[in-house]
């Protein structure tokens, strides 16, 4: 019940194009889910988060798609660029608890 | 300024030696993390810190011991290297709150040979 399950692990997008990451959990009780992007050698860094009173949630090129009866809720990186190449985390957490439950990590790669 | 400063960036030890991992925040957080991240980029929380105090124990080897002198800081020392602790170690820090965002250091890597 605390997992939260990634995919896919890898993913390879043309610049240009939609990149989709998805992830799903099982703890109801989870309510709020981060997103991390970690490049190489660097450290994860907070991208973009949502709680389940929204659906969506939307930061320039990135935004969180939630669906809270399904308990998944989804990265899509829009017109994505080869800066973005990073392995990229999706996380749960309950609100005023210290613990993340990180997914598996999926690593983007954007061709040129 | 870095935020979270974690030293050393690289350690690389022999089997059976002891070692520790140093980590500073300057951002006035409450709470410590340590986190280890293995070859698959797997991340697993290993313990966490609030107020000096520890919070968070998951099931790691007595060989792992955290220290927190202060908010401030918290250290990790490894006992006994074996072969399956070469990893990313990561320091994080957060404010307690609502959202807890978690800031991360940048990683040292321990390989045991």
């Amino acid at each position: 019940q605390q997992q939260v399950k990634q995919s896919p692990q890898s993913l390879i997008v043309q610049k240009g194009g939609i990149s989709i990451i998805n992830c799903a959990y099982e703890n109801t009780a989870f309510d709020y889910f981060p997103w991390y992007q970690q490049f190489p050698g660097k450290g994860p860094a907070l991208l973009i988060a949502i709680r389940p009173d929204v659906s969506e949630k939307k930061e320039g090129r990135f935004t969180i798609s939630f669906n809270k009866s399904a308990k998944q809720f989804s990265l899509h990186i829009m017109d994505s660029q080869p800066g973005d190449s990073a392995t990229y985390f999706c996380a749960a957490s309950i609100r005023g608890t210290y613990k993340y439950i990180f997914g598996t990590g999926t690593r983007l790669k954007v061709l040129a | 300024d870095t935020a979270v400063s974690q030293t050393p960036k690289y350690l690389v030890t022999q089997m059976g030696n002891d070692k520790s991992i140093k980590c500073e925040q300057n951002l006035g957080h409450d709470t410590m993390y340590w986190y280890k991240q293995d070859s698959k980029k797997f991340l697993k929380i290993m313990f966490s810190y609030n107020n000096k105090e520890l919070i968070i124990n998951e099931t790691v080897p007595n060989r792992f011991s955290p220290k927190s002198p202060d908010k401030a800081h918290l250290n990790l020392h490894i006992n006994s290297l074996e072969l399956g602790d070469s990893a990313v170690y990561f320091c994080a820090s957060s404010y307690r709150g609502e959202t807890n965002i978690q800031y991360f250091g940048a990683g040292t890597r321990l390989s045991v040979l």
